[in-house]
């Protein structure tokens, strides 16, 4: 367990339902990720957070994908309109940003599996 | 090899024998380099990283190894045991506030 977790772990919604999924980092990392994975691939980036400032949202795969981090504790992912396509693993992720040593370790929550039918 | 859709490269092991993950990475600007291991139905744990002013580091049963050369990035994995079977994913950073690439994974099955 790393510390970061993820919920729920599997959603299942019918295509047009909008779904949300949370995510609370390591209590005391400053940053957040959200990746996507599908079958047979490495996750792929979409948008990371700041402490409350969203720094990327461009690769956000559509308007229909967006993310808040309101206190720079949790964090939301939000799918409107869900199509079939966007069935995948949601993955978070937490990091302590070192400005000294420039490393950046993510650690990473057990995702959210959605499926949509 | 190339993974393709469903199809990850796939590396079998004996039990006891030494394991070597290959990784192509893709930016030669990359100043920093991530293995993360993905078990069934689980997010990606860190194994070990290794920064571009290095060539090797070793951890406890675990080498990475950096050519910048050819852009490659190698995980050795010593005494393989059955535990170690997941897919492996290298990951590279250009620093700053860029987010971390991953590549395509690697299947490491054990035998026992």
């Amino acid at each position: 367990d790393t510390g970061v977790s993820q919920d729920p772990r599997h959603k299942i919604t019918k295509r047009g339902q909008n779904v949300t999924f949370r995510c609370d980092p390591i209590s005391e990392h400053n940053r957040l990720y959200w990746y996507r994975q599908t079958l047979g691939q490495g996750p792929e980036f979409l948008t990371y957070f700041q402490n409350e400032a969203q720094l990327e949202k461009s690769r956000l795969l559509s308007d229909r994908f967006s993310a808040e981090r309101p206190k720079g504790s949790f964090s939301t992912l939000e799918i409107q309109r869900t199509e079939q396509g966007d069935s995948a693993m949601y993955l978070c992720a937490s990091s302590l940003l070192n400005r000294g040593s420039g490393n950046e370790k993510l650690f990473f929550g057990s995702g959210t599996q959605l499926s949509v039918l | 090899g190339e993974s393709v859709g469903l199809h990850l490269p796939t590396l079998s092991v004996q039990e006891g024998d030494n394991s070597i993950i290959n990784c192509a990475y893709s930016n030669s600007a990359s100043d920093y380099f991530i293995w993360y291991k993905q078990e069934s139905g689980k997010g990606p744990q860190f194994i070990i990283d290794i920064r571009s002013n290095m060539d090797k580091r070793q951890g406890q049963r675990v080498t990475v190894l950096l050519n910048k050369t050819v852009k490659h990035l190698s995980l050795q994995i010593a005494a393989t045991q059955p535990g170690d079977s997941a897919v492996y994913f290298c990951a590279e950073n250009i620093g700053g506030n860029t987010p971390l690439v991953f590549g395509k994974g690697t299947r490491l099955s054990v035998i026992a």
